[in-house]
């Protein structure tokens, strides 16, 4: 069985601060990873891909994978109340073509 | 560019009674599709996954099927709903293998 596990939270932050997001995954042979974003009652939607070790800068997200430690994270730099949200870590089986998604981490910035 | 189309929005459904939600895909060919489904405060549950017209995996037994008639084109069934189907029915397309999988805006299914 594989499994993508996150804390649920809720992460509280205050509105400026770093906020951080774990995920552990449990299937080696994954090469693809997503977090994806879902507000309350919303769909998600995709906010960072990343596929090698190392860090991924956009914008205010910065994605970090480790796959010796089979570890993945998301950085939320200068955090806004609108980042308020549930957020998924996905990762990708090793034929490319299924994602495993975690229970989501809730995330709530404090003005 | 890509866009998928999902409905209806909501659906209040008496327990027996037949379900049809409708996923469609503009832009791209030959997309893998997906239909998950969401509880409420939970994590995101695979119910079916399809690469091509006419083929379907299913993932979780249960009293639901899906269809591909057209290549865009993902149809979410049941003949008799239960109460535990109640959720958030999610439609989603993967282009090329590794891409990230990308979401309709979900049907919100509730069996009374």
């Amino acid at each position: 069985q594989k499994e993508v596990e996150q804390n649920s939270g809720p992460l509280s932050v205050p509105e400026g601060a770093i906020a951080s997001l774990n995920c552990t995954y449990s299937d080696r042979g994954s090469q693809s990873f997503f977090w994806y974003r879902q507000y309350s009652g919303k769909s998600p939607e995709l906010i960072m891909s990343i596929y090698s070790n190392g860090d991924k800068e956009d914008g205010r997200f910065t994605a970090q994978l480790n796959k010796a430690s089979q570890y993945v994270s998301l950085l939320i730099r200068d955090s806004q109340p609108s980042d308020s949200a549930t957020y998924l870590c996905a990762v990708g089986n090793n034929a490319g073509n299924m994602l495993t998604f975690g229970g989501g981490t809730r995330l709530m910035v404090k003005p | 560019s890509q866009t998928i189309h999902q409905w209806p929005a909501t659906l209040v459904q008496p327990v027996g009674s037949p379900l049809s939600l409708e996923c469609t895909v503009e832009g791209t060919s030959n997309p893998n599709l997906y239909w998950y489904r969401q509880a409420a405060g939970r994590g995101l549950q695979l119910l079916f996954y399809s690469v091509g017209i006419g083929q379907i995996s299913s993932e979780v037994p249960q009293n639901l099927s899906a269809s591909r008639p057209q290549d865009r084109q993902f149809i979410l069934s049941s003949k008799k709903l239960l109460l535990s189907d109640s959720g958030f029915y999610l439609c989603a397309w993967q282009g090329l293998y590794n891409s990230p999988l990308h979401f309709g805006n979900g049907t919100r299914l509730t069996v009374t």
